[in-house]
């Protein structure tokens, strides 16, 4: 079955320094692959999307992410990280076709010190 | 576009009481999602709909919810009764069949139950 695996429960960087959340998959084929961030009191926001193509991906408010086969990770980074940017990130895991479902990581908190 | 919509925001009730939480997908979309996100269990899928229709309620957790989609555009989800371990973050989700499963996210309701 596929699973999801962050294995960062909680993170705290300084601000302006530089990002990197872990995500491992475990799924047969070339899966779909997405970051989403949730702010507190929000929803889930679509931060960057694999399919296939380019390994590494851009997305929106400067985080980019790259997908590695071999090592079944899809890792998320930031070079710069501002403020703004202490929420809740989780991964996740599509196959596509008829299943519409996701599989989702437990999260990373990311907190940000001035 | 006006993105997914739920209501209530905020929902406390007693326990014991009936409680419907309501969705209005983003035009268009054919995929609803409804999840529970706790600190305990992360987010977790309770049920997914295609096109109206039922297709995954193996995440609903006992008879007292049930959800239903009678068109396009409205869902519901209903505890009745609730209980106190009911009280979660209850979030819509939609998508586009062919849209290679990105899910849009509601801004979620806070459920607490007395």
């Amino acid at each position: 079955a596929q699973s999801v695996t962050q294995p960062d429960i909680h993170i705290t960087v300084s601000e302006g320094a530089s990002l990197e959340l872990r995500c491992n998959y475990s799924y047969g084929a070339t899966p779909y692959l997405f970051w989403y961030v949730q702010s507190p009191g929000q929803g889930l926001q679509l931060l960057l999307k694999y399919f296939s193509g380019d390994t590494l991906v851009q997305g929106i408010k400067g985080f980019e992410a790259e997908f590695k086969r071999s090592q079944s990770s899809f890792n998320l980074r930031k070079p710069s990280v501002h403020w703004s940017d202490a929420a809740e990130y989780f991964c996740a895991v599509g196959e596509g076709g008829n299943n519409r479902k996701l599989i989702w990581g437990l999260g990373t908190s990311l907190a940000v010190n001035p | 576009d006006a993105g997914v919509i739920q209501s209530p925001r905020h929902e406390v009730t007693e326990m014991g009481q009936e409680v419907t939480l309501r969705c209005k997908p983003i035009s268009g979309h054919n995929s609803l999602f409804w999840y529970r996100q706790t600190m305990m269990r992360g987010l977790e899928l309770l049920i997914y709909f295609n096109n109206n229709v039922p297709i995954d309620d193996s995440g609903m957790p006992e008879d007292r919810f049930s959800a239903k989609m009678p068109n396009a555009s409205f869902s519901t989800l209903k505890i009745q009764p609730s209980e106190p371990r009911d009280s979660a973050v209850y979030f819509c989700a939609s998508s586009l069949q062919g849209a290679r499963n990105i899910q849009y996210f509601g801004a979620g309701t806070r459920l607490s139950v007395l």
